[in-house]
C-alpha cells in the first residue's frame, strides 16, 4: 500500500493476556518508530528502528513490552500480561531516513483496550 | 522527562483570525522541527517542518517560526478555517535519532 499500515485497528482484550500489534511501513523506509496516546495524552515514544542498527528500546516502560521488525520491514509490538493502564491508541510510523530532514509518516493506529 | 512541551492543552479562534500555537523545547542538540495536526481516529500527519538554520519557513496559510535561543517554536494559521480544527503537535529530533513530540495542542476554529 501507499501507507503505513497496521492491524489490527482495535483490540479489546482481557488483562493479563498478551497481545500482539503489527505495522507495515511504506516499503523502502528505513526507519520504523511506535509511539503510544493515552487518553488525554501526548504521543509517548516507545522504540524506534534503523536500518539494520540495533533498536533504541529506551522508551518501553516495562519488560512486559517489546517489539521486533523482521527483514527491516514489518515490525510486531507485543505486549504481555497486558494491564488496564497499557490501554491506549499505538501508533506506528515509519520515515525514510532517521531524526532530521525526515519527516514521519503515522498509520492510524491501533486502538488497545484492556478490561 | 518532557523535552517537548506545549502548554496549551486548547485553543478557540473565530473564523478568519490567526491561530497561533506555541511549543517549547528543552534539549538545545534538536535541529529539526515539525507540526503534525491529528483528526480523531485518525495518525497524525505532516503539516511543516524547520531545520534550526533557519528561524521562518512558510506554506501557504502555514507558517512556522523558530527562536533557538529561547529554545521556542510557533505555528501561525491565517487566515483560520473551521477545517483547521484538530490536535497539533510540535515535533523535535536530533539528526539520526528519534522524534519527541510535545502533548498537543486541541484547536477549535469556529465559524
Amino acid at each position: 500500500g501507499a501507507g503505513v499500515s497496521q492491524s489490527p485497528s482495535n483490540k479489546v482484550t482481557e488483562k493479563g493476556k498478551d497481545v500482539e500489534l503489527r505495522c507495515d511501513p511504506i516499503s523502502g523506509h528505513t526507519a520504523l518508530y511506535w509511539y503510544r496516546q493515552s487518553l488525554g495524552q501526548g504521543l509517548e515514544f516507545l522504540i524506534y528502528f534503523q536500518g539494520n542498527s540495533a533498536p533504541d528500546k529506551s522508551g518501553l516502560p516495562s519488560d512486559r513490552f517489546s517489539a521486533e521488525r523482521t527483514g527491516g520491514s514489518v515490525s510486531t509490538l507485543t505486549i504481555q500480561r497486558t494491564q488496564q493502564e497499557d490501554s491506549a491508541v499505538y501508533l506506528c510510523a515509519s520515515s525514510q531516513r532517521a531524526g532530521g530532514l525526515g519527516e514521519l509518516f503515522f498509520g492510524e493506529g491501533s486502538r488497545l483496550t484492556v478490561l | 522527562d518532557q523535552q517537548v512541551k506545549q502548554n496549551s492543552p486548547s485553543l478557540s479562534v473565530q473564523e478568519g483570525r490567526i491561530s497561533i500555537l506555541n511549543c517549547d523545547y528543552t534539549n538545545s542538540m534538536f535541529d529539526y522541527f515539525l507540526w503534525y495536526k491529528k483528526y480523531p481516529a485518525e495518525g497524525p500527519t505532516f503539516l511543516i517542518s524547520i531545520s534550526s538554520i533557519k528561524d521562518k519557513n512558510e506554506d501557504g496559510r502555514f507558517t512556522v517560526f523558530l527562536n533557538k535561543s529561547a529554545k521556542h517554536l510557533s505555528l501561525h494559521i491565517v487566515p483560520s478555517q473551521p477545517g483547521d480544527s484538530a490536535v497539533y503537535f510540535c515535533a523535535a529530533a536530533n539528526t539520526g535519532n528519534q522524534f519527541y513530540f510535545g502533548t498537543g495542542t486541541s484547536l477549535t476554529v469556529i465559524p
